[in-house]
């Protein structure tokens, strides 16, 4: 079966920079682009970007462009958000999704305080 | 980018039927944007219900389905359950990628 398992919540601060994991299984991997979504504490969801998972091809929402760098390793199935600059309005669950929106993560809880 | 909206909450009676729309700022919604639909419950991640317009996933209950209606991309509910109560959100896409809605919270009372 189809399985999206993300990393562990992460507390950082104002500036700091923060990468979340997402290690698929059930499916070939190399053939679903991979999508990343935010969805701040009470609010709507917000798509960040997608990979190629067998191309490293990206690309970026303009909100998000130049703050976020998505990456892959082939040889663990695994892809990776990256989000610099932080800011405590950054502070939302990520969530890594299979292209066709079919398959979601679990959620990883960034929490961005001083 | 394009701004994706949503009536931001809607209510039904048990047994009911409702529809939720998801217009676009750049004009009507089409097929071409491949609208999906979401049902999320609190504390949980996102399930999605309906994709390219109008199709079920095996897991969405027949009592959901989707279509273009007046412009703008619909999800009808006929018969609504009490655990239908939930927010429900939409997704577009566009050139520059995709975009969601701001969701609408269904309560079923």
């Amino acid at each position: 079966q189809v399985q999206l398992v993300q990393s562990g919540a992460e507390v950082k601060k104002p500036g700091a920079s923060v990468k979340v994991s997402c290690k698929a299984s059930g499916y070939t991997f190399n053939s679903y682009y991979m999508h990343w979504v935010r969805q701040a504490p009470g609010q709507g969801l917000e798509w960040m970007g997608i990979i190629n998972p067998s191309g490293d091809g990206t690309s970026y929402a303009q909100k998000f462009q130049g703050r976020v760098t998505l990456t892959r390793d082939t040889s663990t199935s695994t892809v990776y958000m990256e989000l610099s600059s932080l800011r405590s309005d950054d502070t939302a669950v990520f969530y890594c999704v299979r292209d066709g929106f079919d398959f979601w993560g679990q959620g990883t809880l960034v929490t961005v305080s001083s | 980018q394009a701004v994706v909206t949503q009536e931001p909450s809607v209510t039904v009676s048990p047994g009911g039927t409702v529809t939720l729309t998801c217009g676009s700022s750049t004009g009507a919604v089409t097929s071409g944007h491949y609208p999906y639909w979401f049902q999320q419950k609190p504390g949980q991640a996102p399930r999605t219900l309906i994709y390219d317009t109008s199709t079920k996933h095996s897991w969405t209950p027949a009592r959901f389905s989707g279509s273009l209606l007046g412009g703008k991309a619909a999800l009808t509910l006929s018969g609504a359950q009490p655990e239908d109560e939930a927010e429900y959100s939409c997704l577009l896409s566009y050139s520059s990628g995709w975009v969601f809605g701001g969701g609408t919270k269904l309560t079923v009372l």
